[in-house]
This record gives structure tokens, sequence and C-alpha cells, in this order.
């Protein structure tokens, strides 16, 4: 069975620097693309990025370039969303999710991040 | 990038309805447009892809149709635990991904 594990809640001040995780299991890892989803509180889905694992190709969506780092460890079968300095407005929740044929079939439940000074 | 344009952001329905749902597309996508359902709380769940195959284990009374530029995604007869936001997705094997802006279905 295909499953993905998300770290869990996190809160943080603005300005500190946040990574959250997505263990993956029931498949080859490195053989699929996991990609990043946003969800703002009481907002739609927003993707953000993509990564592959198998050669650490990542592509981002030009609304997120810049502002996250995707990264992906093959010997644990995880992959990383990471702030170097969070914002207020980056408070929300944050999904990963399977790529595969253009599809996102297995998600994860979602890490929510709080940042609040 | 091509957008999708998902119409209407709300929509209330009576069980036994039958509910409809479009997406746009700037350009041309062929059939590369999938659909999901996320009920409160919860993370999506695919319902249809590449615009009218039903995803397996997902109940008969979800559909999609069209290709190009208009597709329609439609709940045959409306029940009540089909109370979820629901969203169009656009692939494109050169990414990005791109979801629709989403609609909420409300019971009367």
């Amino acid at each position: 069975e295909v499953q993905l594990v998300q770290s869990g809640a996190e809160v943080r001040k603005p300005g500190e620097s946040l990574r959250i995780s997505c263990k993956a299991s029931g498949y080859s890892f490195a053989t699929y693309w996991i990609g990043w989803v946003r969800q703002m509180p009481g907002k739609g889905l927003e993707w953000m990025g993509i990564i592959y694992p198998g050669d650490s190709n990542v592509r981002y969506s030009p609304s997120f370039q810049g502002q996250v780092t995707i990264s992906a460890d093959k010997s644990s079968n995880t992959a990383y969303l990471q702030w170097s300095s969070l914002k207020a407005s980056d408070t929300a929740m944050y999904y990963c999710a399977r790529r595969y044929s253009g599809t996102y079939g297995a998600w994860g439940q979602g890490t929510l991040v709080t940042v609040s000074s | 990038d091509i957008q999708v344009t998902q119409s209407p952001s709300s929509l209330s329905a009576s069980i036994g309805d039958r509910v409809t749902i479009t997406c746009q597309a700037s350009h041309d996508i062929s059939d590369f447009l999938n659909w999901y359902q996320q009920k409160p709380g919860q993370a999506p769940k695919l319902l249809i892809f590449d615009a009218s195959n039903l995803q397996p284990g997902v109940p008969s009374r979800f559909s999609g149709s069209g290709s190009g530029t208009h597709f329609t995604f439609t709940i045959g007869s409306l029940q009540p635990e089909d109370v979820a936001t629901y969203y169009c997705q656009h692939y494109h094997n050169l990414l990005p991904d791109t979801f629709g802006q989403g609609t909420r279905l409300h019971i009367e």
C-alpha cells in the first residue's frame, strides 16, 4: 500500500527557518515525482513544486520559486520542504502527494505550519 | 503557463439533484485534466483522471467529460456524503501543474 506520512504540526516565529518532511513507503520512492501543495486557511489548493527523487530534478511554480526549497533523500525515502526565513503569510496546511501520469493519487495527511510572533 | 478557471465557486443543491461543475482552460489541454474531492479536514482525493476516467473505487454517480478547453464534472445524484470542495487540476509533462480555484458544494 502506498503511504505518505508527513511530519507533525509546527509553530514558528517570523524569520525562523523550518523543514517539514514526507516519508514514503509501499513503492519505489526514486521513480515517482513527489509534489508539494499549499492550502492557506479557508482557501484553495496551490501547486508549489515537485521533485523526482531519482535524480533530484526539481521544478517550482513561479509563485514559489526562491521562497521555498524542495529536496529528497533516497536513503530514507523522504521528501522535504523548507523555508530559510518564514513569514506570517506562510501559515497554511502543506500536503505532499505522489504524482503518477499527471495525477496525484496518494496524499500525505498534511502538515499545519503556523507562523506567528 | 496555462490557466484553468473553475466555476461556480460555490454551489448549493438538494439530495438527489444532478450537480455540474466546469473548468475552462486558457489553451487546448487535450484531456490532461483531473478532478479531486476534498472533505473538511481531509487531504484531497482523486476522483476522475484524464477528463473522463473514474478512479477505481469511486462511486459511479461521479463522472467527467470534455476535452480541449472545456471540461465538466458531474454528480449524477447528490448524496449527503458528497459535501466537499471539488477541484480540477491540469497537468503537463513539462510542468508546472495547476489547480482550479475550487467549488464548495453545500446541501440545501
